[in-house]
Order: structure tokens, then sequence, then C-alpha cells
């Protein structure tokens, strides 16, 4: 079974800073999609950013990159120039990419707090 | 287009009562599902629902039944509610067409927080 691991539980940064944020997941198949979610304290699930297993481009929205190494099962999530608004839970996942499965995996999350 | 709607947003029940989540979405999309939010956790799947008319378990599916209604709804029952079952139940849905870039990507309701005493 897959499982996802984000070993800060807590994170912190200055207001314009970068931060990054780690996650590795522990899987046998090829074929996978990798996801970060945002949780702000209204508790709805939000998309940062997702990556494709089969594409080397790391995947890269406004602020929000992502650091894809395949073959050390790491999926790090960058924010740059950090704001208030992006104080929130981060939740990494995964999901298989084979027909059938289509549950999406968690980690248990990391807590960005952004320092003014 | 409001996404993926859940009522309701918060409920109190007592123990050994029974309820029924409700989530609808408005994005054609074909699979829907259903996860518990619990403290210290990221989500854990319940159930799923691929297409209209099935339904599959998923990591935590004891205590629930499902009921695909048809594509846009899908709703959560708890019969005989525990406290075990205190938590925040969140509702997605996701396009397995593969016609978009964004395909298998979730999309998430509000959330129900669900006290059970």
């Amino acid at each position: 079974a897959q499982t996802v691991t984000q070993s800060q539980p807590e994170m912190s940064v200055q207001e314009a800073e970068t931060v990054t944020l780690s996650c590795t997941y522990d899987t046998s198949e090829s074929d996978y999609y990798l996801f970060w979610y945002k949780q702000p304290p209204s508790r709805q699930m939000i998309l940062v950013i997702r990556q494709e297993a089969y594409k080397q481009q790391n995947a890269t929205e406004n602020r929000f990159s992502v650091n894809f190494q395949k073959a050390a099962k790491s999926f790090s999530l960058k924010i740059s120039d950090s704001q208030l608004g992006d104080a929130a839970m981060y939740f990494c996942a995964y999901r298989s990419a084979q027909g059938g499965s289509e549950k999406l995996v968690f980690g248990k999350g990391t807590k960005l707090t952004v320092n003014p | 287009n409001a996404g993926v709607t859940q009522t309701p947003k918060f409920q109190v029940l007592k123990t050994g009562q029974s309820m029924t989540l409700q989530c609808a979405q408005d994005m054609n999309h074909n699979s829907m599902y259903w996860y518990r939010q619990d403290p210290g956790m990221g989500l854990r799947l319940i159930y799923y629902s691929a297409s209209e008319g099935t339904t599959d378990k998923g990591e935590v599916p004891n205590g629930y039944n499902v009921s695909r209604l048809n594509k846009r709804e899908f709703s959560l029952r708890l019969e005989s509610a525990a406290p075990s079952q205190t938590s925040v139940y969140f509702c997605a849905s996701s396009d397995t067409i593969k016609t978009t870039s964004y395909q298998e990507t979730q999309y998430f309701g509000p959330g129900t927080r669900l006290l059970v005493l």
C-alpha cells in the first residue's frame, strides 16, 4: 500500500520569504499523480498544485513550485514571496494512475505559519 | 458554478441516532468521494463512487453506508452514530474521463463538522 509522509508537523516563515515543505512517499508503481492541497482555517481543501509522475518537468503555479524527485520519491513544495494568506495546513497527497484506484492517500499535514 | 456543496455544515448527534450527509456537485464529474478528517491526521477515504450506480469501500468504511443517487449527488449515512465518528467529513469529486489536463484532480466541498455525544 502507498504511504505519504510529511516529516514537518509545523513550519514558519517570514512574510515575503521562501519556505519549502517536504513530502516523501512510498510506492511500487511507476505512474501516479501527486498533489499539494491547502486547508485554511475555513477547513476548505484547496488544490495548490499537481504533478504527473511521467513528467520530468517540475510543476509551477505562480508563487508555488514543486521539486519532484522520482527516484528519491520526494515531492517538496516551495512557496516564494510568502503572504499572510498562505498560512494554512498543507497536505501532500498521492493517487495511483491505475484504473480503479480512485483514492487519494494523504500525509498528516504541515501547519504553516506566516509571520508579518 | 458552485462546485461541490455539502449539507449540513455542522451537526450534533446523540449516540445511536442516524443521519445522512448530503453532497452535490455541478461539474459533471463521474467520480465522487467521502473522506473523514480527524485531528492530527490527513483525510482518510470512507467510500467512493467511480461512476453513477457504483460504490466501493475505502480505507475506513465501517459504520457508514453511501448512495450515489444520480450523477450529481452522493450521500453518506450513519445508521447508528458512535462517538468515534466525531469528525469533519469532506465530499469530493473528480473527472476521470481523460480529456482535460486537470483530469484526476479531486475538488472538495467545504466539509461537515459532526459531533457525536
